[in-house]
């Protein structure tokens, strides 16, 4: 079936780090793909998608280029910051919508 | 800026109890889900509604939830009776329409604790 595998966490990075947060997805037509983050105690926020192969989302310095040789979607940062502390989501979804989150991975980035 | 709203935030109940929550989505936004966070993963989808119809709830438990919007505006989920293991973060999200690339604008959430 269709699905989402993020890699594990938590991830702690010092600030200014490089970071990466991989994301690989199995699906059955051709999906757009996202990342979300969560702050604690929060609801979920689009942070960028791609809507087809070779297609790069970016916003606020964080960056994914969807790579469908690979069926993936890693997430980059080239230099964090404490206020990117949260937990990431890669998620699909297909026609019809239906969103198909990975299990989350939670970074802590340290002064 | 449009918002997805959700009450409670906070639901404290004991199991066998009834409980309900509430979403409003961002106005105009025809499709509506309903999703279960346990702590610790990635969202589930419970229900997907376009309008005021049902167009997905494989996942839902339905002898014991319900879910309505009957006027394609906002909606209710509900569990009858509770139990512990129901215990999660509720998010209500919503999108303009269906198909792929369209995103989903998340709510709060509701944190339900079933004692």
């Amino acid at each position: 079936g269709d699905s989402v595998t993020q890699m594990e966490g938590p991830v702690t990075l010092s600030e200014e780090a490089f970071l990466t947060i991989n994301c690989t997805y199995t699906a059955t037509g051709y999906p757009s793909l996202f990342w979300y983050v969560q702050y604690p105690g929060e609801g979920l926020q689009l942070l960028l998608k791609a809507t087809k192969a070779d297609d790069k989302g970016s916003n606020k310095g964080f960056e994914a280029t969807y790579r469908k040789e690979t069926t993936s979607f890693h997430l980059e940062k080239g230099s964090v910051q404490v206020s990117d502390s949260a937990v990431y989501f890669c998620a699909l979804s297909l026609t019809g919508n239906q969103f198909y989150f990975g299990t989350g991975t939670s970074l802590t980035v340290i002064p | 800026e449009a918002e997805v709203a959700q009450s409670p935030r906070y639901k404290i109940t004991e199991k066998s109890q009834a409980v309900a929550f509430w979403c409003d989505p961002i106005s105009g936004h025809a499709t509506l889900y309903w999703y279960r966070q346990i702590l610790g993963q990635g969202p589930e989808l419970l229900v997907q509604f376009q309008d005021e119809s049902v167009v997905d709830d494989s996942q839902l438990p339905k002898d014991r939830f319900s879910a309505e919007r009957l006027k394609g505006v906002d909606s209710t989920l509900k569990i009858q009776p509770a139990e512990l293991g129901d215990s999660a973060m509720y998010l209500c999200a919503s999108s303009l329409r269906q198909g792929a690339g369209t995103e989903a604008f998340f709510g709060q959430g509701t944190r339900l604790t079933v004692v």
